[in-house]
């Protein structure tokens, strides 16, 4: 399995509570990716980043802010959390934009 | 139109039968496509990649459909293990040419 470490895994917190989630590579890929995965939809992405300290929005980026300061970490940032934010968030890395994409196992949040 | 559609199911299909998903996608300039399994309450694992000449690996079959734009996963003999989610993903095709990801096909294999 590839080495992707998501923390925390479970996280129940209060609307406007600030959270963090990292996600930790031991891949060295270049493409890290952060999706969210709610009932009925399919895996929808936040952001994602295609090098260190670059990174760009995806589908349902409003709410979130990502930063990567090292190849290896990705870190997802609710500023102020809503309960709309409750999901199970997913970290991906992949090698390259078209290559298939692995994952974490995965984060449940709960906003109250 | 959604760009990348998948029966929601769920199919219940005896143990040792062959089971067949489609995927339909909106973009004929897609390049890439592959199908990921994903258990229940688990994160997605790549199953296989899909290439223009299909593929097989052991009892699973992929084929691309470029002029009906599907794809499609082939499971023969189907086994009680493979009862999961299949999530048929396609890309790139979004203005960030970033992968887009069907809701996923649930199956449920029965004794």
């Amino acid at each position: 399995d590839a080495g992707i470490t998501q923390s925390p895994r479970h996280k129940v917190t209060e609307t406007g509570t600030p959270v963090t989630l990292r996600c930790h590579q031991t891949e060295n890929h270049r493409y890290m990716y952060w999706y969210r995965q709610d009932p009925g939809h399919g895996l929808r992405l936040i952001h994602y980043s295609y090098g260190v300290k670059d990174t760009d929005k995806g589908e349902v980026s409003d709410g979130y802010s990502v930063s990567r300061s090292k190849t290896e970490d990705f870190l997802l940032t609710l500023e102020s959390a809503t309960s709309s934010q409750t999901s199970v968030y997913f970290c991906a890395i992949s090698e390259g934009v078209e290559q298939p994409q692995h994952f974490g196992d995965g984060t449940r949040l709960s906003i109250l | 139109r959604k760009e990348v559609e998948q029966d929601p199911g769920p199919f219940n299909v005896p143990e040792g039968a062959t089971v067949a998903f489609n995927c339909t996608y909106s973009n004929s300039a897609s390049q890439s496509f592959f199908w990921y399994r994903q258990d229940c309450r688990k994160e997605p694992k790549l199953l296989m990649s899909v290439y223009s000449s299909g593929n097989e690996d052991g009892r699973f079959t992929a084929q691309l459909n470029r002029a009906s734009q599907y794809i499609s996963l082939l499971i023969r003999d189907s086994k009680l293990s493979d009862s999961a989610t299949y999530l048929c993903v396609v890309g790139p095709m979004d203005s960030n040419y970033q992968l887009i990801w069907g809701a996923g096909t649930k199956l449920i294999i029965k004794p």
